[in-house]
């Protein structure tokens, strides 16, 4: 299984200020024939699912505020939040649809400071 | 918009069989462009992907459930189904239904997918 390790676990960042959250994959998810990387970030908020925010690593969902960027090819990636808002606050987790099984990050709690 | 609902007991005792049902609003499981999927989510926030069943009835399981599950679905009533057998207390979890947003170009042969929407999720405790 590819192997899917965030740091760090937790972020506390003052509001307004950048959010810089990173994922490291133990194989590339990058895909050759397409020039793709097979990633994608999730925001869930406390007794809420998963919501969808990136997918192919930084193509953000419709409806999610450009304050929201991804980036990184191969194996190494990062969820970028500029401007925090009090809503920002959450938890992330990272995931590779390159090869099933799917896998997730453990997670990175964003707070505020 | 496309909505899911999962549905089933709050409770279940060790040994049995857990049966769960995903009801999908918005858009047919037979659209051909997604993959119905169960995702849990651990305790400790954990998420740990289950499987999918495309609307051919081919199915994927993850090999760390060592056969115990099973997927199923009605297009007549727009519903997926989860079964899983052999229930320890490491299955207690959150488990959430997901359409797999199926990706055009994929590495696998089995195609690929990421999952939006989540259905609100439901806790199933493994317990006597």
């Amino acid at each position: 299984d590819i192997v899917m390790t965030q740091s760090p676990d937790y972020l506390p960042v003052s509001l307004g200020e950048r959010a810089t959250i990173n994922c490291k994959s133990s194989q590339s998810l990058l895909y050759s024939s397409n020039n793709e990387n097979y990633l994608a970030w999730y925001q869930q908020h406390p007794g809420q699912p998963p919501k969808l925010l990136i997918y192919g690593a930084s193509t953000r969902e419709s409806g999610v505020p450009g304050r929201f960027s991804g980036s990184g090819s191969g194996t190494d990636f990062t969820l970028s939040i500029s401007g925090l808002q009090a809503e920002d606050v959450a938890i992330y987790y990272c995931q590779q649809y390159y090869r099933p099984p799917y896998t997730f990050g453990q997670g990175t709690k964003l707070d505020i400071k | 918009q496309v909505q899911l609902q999962e549905s089933g007991p709050g409770q279940v005792k060790p040994s049995q069989t857990l049966s769960l049902t995903c009801t999908v609003s918005g858009v047919s499981i037979g659209d051909g462009a997604s993959y119905w999927s169960w995702i849990r989510q651990h305790p400790g926030g954990g998420l740990e992907y289950i499987g999918y069943i495309y609307y051919s009835g081919d199915t994927y399981y993850n090999p760390s459930l060592k056969s115990r599950a099973t997927m199923s679905l009605d297009n007549s009533k727009n519903q997926f189904f989860l079964k899983l057998t052999s229930l320890t207390a490491a299955d207690t979890a959150v488990y959430y239904c997901a359409r797999g947003v199926a990706v055009v170009i994929a590495p696998s042969p089995r195609g690929t997918n990421f999952f939006d929407p989540w259905g609100q999720g439901t806790l199933v405790t493994v317990s006597s």
